[in-house]
């Protein structure tokens, strides 16, 4: 069974830092590239991030670009989102994910409330 | 990295068909066929229902087709359920990013 689990979300507040992270099971993590989405309370899916299945490439949306480091670990399978200068508009779910043609593996998402 | 457009809201009665809109430019939904459809429900993870604009994953009902024509993609939902009740995204490869952009979703409502 495949699975994405997130972790390290929470409350933090305004300019702080956050690392998250995505453990990934029962597919091979180091043949997909990895994903970071996120939603705002109410709101729709936002792109954050992406990483090539080597690490050698990263991808960040605007609105994260020089604030956020994506990272991954294909001896641990785990995924990363080292998160800085946080802003009130950075509180959503961040949902890591994989897909590729039909394949399509999402976590459940962790919470990060940016607040003071 | 404009999202693509999406109606807000649909709304269909149980056993009629909806179709949801996705409408892009010729850098992501216009120039590519790798459009696909996500359902969501409330608190949950986004659910792929169709990719490379028309087809079905495994174990998806082929209550759901997709299609394409120009800057446009549609989500076609047919003998709505009330489980069909959702949110859905519709997303696409773009070569301004050479990665994936996200419709704005569009609420179903099954009356």
């Amino acid at each position: 069974e495949v699975q994405l689990v997130e972790s390290g979300g929470g409350l933090v507040q305004p300019g702080g830092s956050l690392r998250l992270s995505c453990s990934a099971s029962g597919f091979t993590f180091s043949n997909y590239a990895m994903h970071w989405v996120r939603q705002a309370p109410g709101k729709g899916l936002e792109y954050v991030s992406a990483i090539s299945s080597n690490g050698g490439s990263t991808y960040y949306a605007d609105s994260v670009k020089e604030r956020f480091t994506i990272s991954r670990d294909n001896s641990k399978n785990t995924l990363h989102l080292q998160m800085s200068s946080l802003r009130g508009e950075d509180t959503a779910v961040y949902f890591c994910a994989a897909w590729h043609s039909s394949a399509s593996y999402w976590g459940q998402g962790t919470l990060v409330t940016v607040s003071s | 990295q404009s999202a693509l457009t999406q109606p807000a809201s649909v709304s269909g009665s149980p056993g009629q068909s909806i179709t949801i809109s996705c409408t892009g430019t010729v850098s992501d939904v216009g120039g590519y066929n790798y459009v696909s459809w996500y359902q969501q429900h409330p608190g949950k993870a986004p659910k792929l229902m169709i990719y490379d604009v028309s087809n079905r994953p495994s174990g998806i009902s082929n209550r759901f087709s997709g299609s394409k024509s120009g800057n446009t993609a549609s989500l076609t939902i047919s003998g709505l359920q009330a489980e069909d009740e959702a949110d859905y995204y519709c997303s696409s490869y773009t070569s301004i990013t050479t990665l994936e952009v996200f419709g704005g979703g569009t609420k179903l409502t099954v009356l």
